[in-house]
This record gives C-alpha cells, structure tokens and sequence, in this order.
C-alpha cells in the first residue's frame, strides 16, 4: 500500500544545531507540505512544493528551509534550531485536482533545549 | 490574509449528548474538508464538501456547507467514546486548490 513516512518520529536537540526532518510519500504525488501543530494554533504552514525542483513558502516559513529533488521527498531543514520551534511536525501530500485530500504522515515531535 | 475561525476550541460532552463544531471563513472557499485526529495521531481526512448548501452523513456524522461557501459545520449525533479527539476544517482557496487554510480545531472529550 502506497504511504507517507516521517523520521524521525522524536527528536531532542541543542539551540543552534541543524535538524533535518525526513518525509517519503510512494504515491507519487506532486503536492507535499510540512505544517507544524502547537497547541491553541492547529496546523500551520511552514513550506510547500507542487513537484520537483518546486519550493514556496508559507505562513510560518523563518528559519526553515525545504528541498525537492525528487517526487517522493521533501526533507525539512532547521538551519539553527531555536526553542521556539519546538513543536510536532507533520508532512501532507496531495494528488492532482481540485479535491483531493491530505494524506498525513505521523509526525515528528521534535524538542528544541 | 484568509483566515478559517473554528468553535468551540474544548467541548466536552456526556456519552450519548450532541456535539457540533462550527467553521467561518473571511472569504469565499472552492470546497472544505473535514480531518479528525486522535490523541497522539495525526490528521485523517473525513470527507469534503464542494457544492453551495451541500449536506453529507457519515453514520452519526452530519457535514454542512453553508449556501454562500464560507462557513461549514459537523455535527455528531448521540457521541460515543470512540469519536473523542481534535476535529479540523480545512478550507480551500478559491483559486489555488493546494491552498489550505486550517482552522484551530475543536478538542472533543467524551465522558463515558
């Protein structure tokens, strides 16, 4: 059955450290996101891409970074971890369309010390 | 920006009682989607709502899409254990289908 992975599932790491979040769809979508989710905000977008090579910006996009260099992956760069982006991160992905849905990966709680 | 307000942010509710939750968006939306998510889960989608004033059961489950396309709702009938966590409205913007706009939620805790 085709899924979406994420890695890793729990993550603890120092203020200034780099963190890469990985995230692997086999349904051949073109449409990832990733979102973090903090209590009292729901989902929020940090970046999205609609195939390869593609990467935008979303609402919560500062001191985050995203690569597309192929269909399947979409890993999430923290370039220098800070406490305030300790949080769960969910990777999505989504087919062609005007209704499809969002296929959500289990997500990475990471913490920032 | 656009922006989808979701209420109530808690309910909970006694096994058995009604529970709805209530989306508003500040504009008009191409369709809106339902997710709900477990304690320590993730997001599963529900269903979708495309058309103005469309309504669709699930079971205890009854999905509203308002006439003018901004607002939405989803009630449960006569809750059960099994339906407790996070309940989310997704609306899509009109003219980018990959836009999603969330709103925050509503936590349902069901007491048996």
């Amino acid at each position: 059955d085709a899924e979406i992975t994420q890695s890793p599932r729990h993550k603890i790491t120092e203020t200034g450290r780099q963190v890469t979040l990985a995230c692997h769809q086999t349904w051949n979508h073109n449409n990832m996101f990733w979102y973090r989710q903090d209590l009292g905000h729901g989902l929020r977008l940090i970046h999205y891409s609609y195939g390869v090579h593609d990467t935008n910006k979303g609402e919560v996009s500062d001191g985050y970074s995203v690569s597309r260099s192929n269909t399947e992956d979409l890993p999430l760069t923290l370039e220098s971890a800070a406490s305030s982006q300790t949080s769960v991160y969910f990777c999505a992905s989504r087919g062609q369309g005007n209704t499809g849905e969002l296929f959500f990966g289990e997500g990475s709680r990471l913490t920032v010390l | 920006g656009q922006q989808v307000m979701q209420i109530p942010q808690y309910q909970h509710v006694q096994e058995g009682e009604d529970f709805t939750t209530y989306c508003n968006s500040s504009t008009t939306l191409s369709n809106i989607q339902w997710y709900k998510q477990r304690p320590g889960g993730h997001p599963v989608f529900l269903i979708q709502l495309v058309k103005s004033g469309e309504v669709k059961k699930q079971k205890r489950l009854t999905f509203q899409f308002g006439e003018a396309k901004k607002n939405s709702s989803l009630h449960i009938t006569a809750t059960q254990t099994t339906d407790v966590g996070t309940y989310f409205c997704a609306g899509i913007e009109l003219y980018n289908f990959n836009k999603f706009y969330f709103g925050s939620g509503t936590k349902l805790n069901v007491k048996p």
